[in-house]
């Protein structure tokens, strides 16, 4: 029973190249969501999605960023254009259902912008 | 706006000795509250939720509407729950994604 797979779990990009991680989500699980951690700071929310939705962007930075999550294949989180603020662990977490509360996060991807 | 607030980035204490992790919230609605944790080249986990009313690895957390307060206890802090310690809040309907607090690093010590 595999947990939430996250790849790469390490990613160096130099300025202004794009970066993608992807996650795979526990088997069954329909919901999607990324966070980011800072170092020295928490998890900050980025976006929430479902098979083919985006519900909840919120937390997304307006540019360069971008998410999906299609019917077949992982969700992909896209950063365009990196910066070197880009540098963070990038988090992705999955559940069963909207109501659970509980989700079920990967080992992370750590980006490096040089 | 929801927030969840860690006042303690780091709390030591010794082996035997009690642990309470303090987490304050502010939220106007009816919230969830949660505590994850992450052990030493672990996954963060679900370690308890409020609704739940279950003592975990010895843990229990008890939601405080009047102090919007969800602090974690132990009585007896062990060896093995050193880790860090995020506090979690969701709106109790809707769509909505779990916000995290900064977390607290537990060091127990023998």
């Amino acid at each position: 029973n595999a947990g939430v797979m996250q790849n790469p779990r390490h990613l160096v990009r130099r300025r202004g190249q794009e970066a993608r991680l992807r996650c795979s989500p526990v088997k069954g699980h329909s919901h999607v969501y990324w966070y980011r951690q800072l170092p020295e700071e928490g998890l900050k929310f980025m976006v929430y999605l479902q098979k083919e939705n985006i519900i909840d962007e919120s937390g997304m930075p307006k540019e360069r960023f971008s998410a999906e999550f299609p019917k077949e294949g992982p969700s992909i989180l896209r950063i365009q254009q990196v910066v070197r603020g880009d540098s963070a662990a990038y988090f992705c977490a999955s559940s069963r259902g909207q109501d659970t509360g509980e989700l079920f996060f990967g080992e992370g991807s750590r980006l490096t912008v040089l | 706006a929801q927030r969840v607030t860690q006042p303690e980035k780091l709390l030591s204490v010794f082996k035997g000795a009690p642990v309470e992790l303090k987490c304050n919230y502010s939220y106007s609605g009816s919230p969830e509250l949660f505590w994850y944790v992450q052990y030493s080249r672990q996954r963060l986990q679900l370690l308890l939720r409020h609704i739940s009313r279950e003592s975990i690895k010895g843990f229990t957390a008890d939601l405080n509407k009047g102090e919007t307060s969800f602090h974690l206890k132990k009585p007896f802090a062990q060896e093995e729950d050193s880790a860090m310690y995020y506090c979690a809040l969701r709106m109790r309907s809707g769509n909505t994604p779990l916000v995290f607090g900064k977390g607290t690093r537990l060091s127990v010590i023998a």
